[in-house]
C-alpha cells in the first residue's frame, strides 16, 4: 500500500453538510492525488498536489477543494455534499514502479455515502 | 483531453485459458500505459506497465502490447488461475495526469 492511509474508511453524511477526507503518507512523496471511482466511469482525477501548498485541478474538480499544508497529508473537502458525490474516493502517491517508471500507488479507499 | 476506452466490460474464461483485454487512447502525447488490478474492497494495484517506445513487455503470465500507430494497447494473461479474478483497468498518461479506462471484470471459471 506504499505507506498510504485514508480516513475515514467509511462515512455516511447528509446533503449540504461539509465533509473532509484525509490521505496520509509516510514516505515523503512529493506528488499526491485524489480520485473518485464510480461504476461505468473507472477512476477520475479530482485534484492533485505537486508539493506543499501546490495543487492543481483534475477532470472532475467542481464541488471539491484540497489542501496540503505538510508533505504527509493531503485533504479533500466537499464544502456542501451532494448525492452525486456518493462514491469511493482513492488517494494515490507518485512513486517508482518495479520497472523504474514514475507510477501511482493507491491507498485503500474511502466509501462516502451522501443521503 | 485524453479519452481511454476499454473492452470488454466483463470477461469469463475457463481456468487455464488465456484472457485478453483491449484499450484504445486518443491523445498521441500519451507516453506511458500502466495496467492495474483491483480486488474487492481494495485500491488498484499496478501489475505491469509499458512506455511508448516499447512494443511489448512480458512478466511471467502477463504481457502487454502497444501499437502506437493505431493507439491501442492490450493486456494478455495466460494460464489463468482463480486468483486472477478481479477488475482490471488500463490507463494512459500525459504529463502528470492518468486517464483510466472503465474497467473489465474478469472471472475465472474453475
Amino acid at each position: 500500500d506504499a505507506g498510504i492511509t485514508q480516513s475515514p474508511r467509511h462515512k455516511v453524511t447528509e446533503t449540504g453538510t461539509p465533509v473532509t477526507l484525509r490521505c496520509h503518507q509516510t514516505e515523503n512523496h512529493r506528488y499526491m492525488y485524489w480520485y473518485r471511482q464510480d461504476p461505468g466511469h473507472g477512476l477520475r482525477l479530482i485534484h492533485y498536489s505537486y508539493g506543499v501548498k501546490d495543487t492543481d485541478k483534475g477532470e472532475v474538480s467542481d464541488g471539491y477543494s484540497v489542501s496540503r499544508s505538510k508533505t504527509e497529508d493531503f485533504l479533500l473537502t466537499l464544502e456542501s455534499a451532494t448525492s452525486s458525490q456518493t462514491s469511493v474516493y482513492f488517494c494515490a502517491i507518485r512513486g517508482v514502479s518495479a520497472s523504474g517508471f514514475n507510477e501511482q500507488f493507491f491507498g485503500p479507499g474511502t466509501r462516502l455515502t451522501v443521503l | 483531453g485524453e479519452n481511454v476506452e476499454q473492452h470488454p466490460s466483463t470477461l469469463s474464461v475457463q481456468e487455464g485459458d488465456s484472457a485478453v483485454i483491449k484499450c484504445t487512447y486518443s491523445d498521441s502525447a500519451s507516453n506511458y500505459f500502466p495496467w492495474y488490478k483491483q480486488e474487492l474492497g481494495k485500491g488498484p494495484q499496478l501489475i505491469i506497465d509499458i512506455r511508448s517506445n516499447v512494443g511489448e513487455k512480458k512478466d511471467q503470465r502477463i504481457a502487454v502490447t502497444l501499437n502506437k500507430t493505431a493507439k491501442h494497447f492490450s493486456l494478455h494473461i495466460t494460464e489463468t488461475q482463480p486468483e486472477d479474478s478481479a477488475v482490471y483497468f488500463c490507463a494512459a498518461r500525459v504529463a502528470e495526469k492518468l486517464t483510466f479506462g472503465t474497467g473489465t471484470r474478469l472471472t475465472i471459471i474453475p
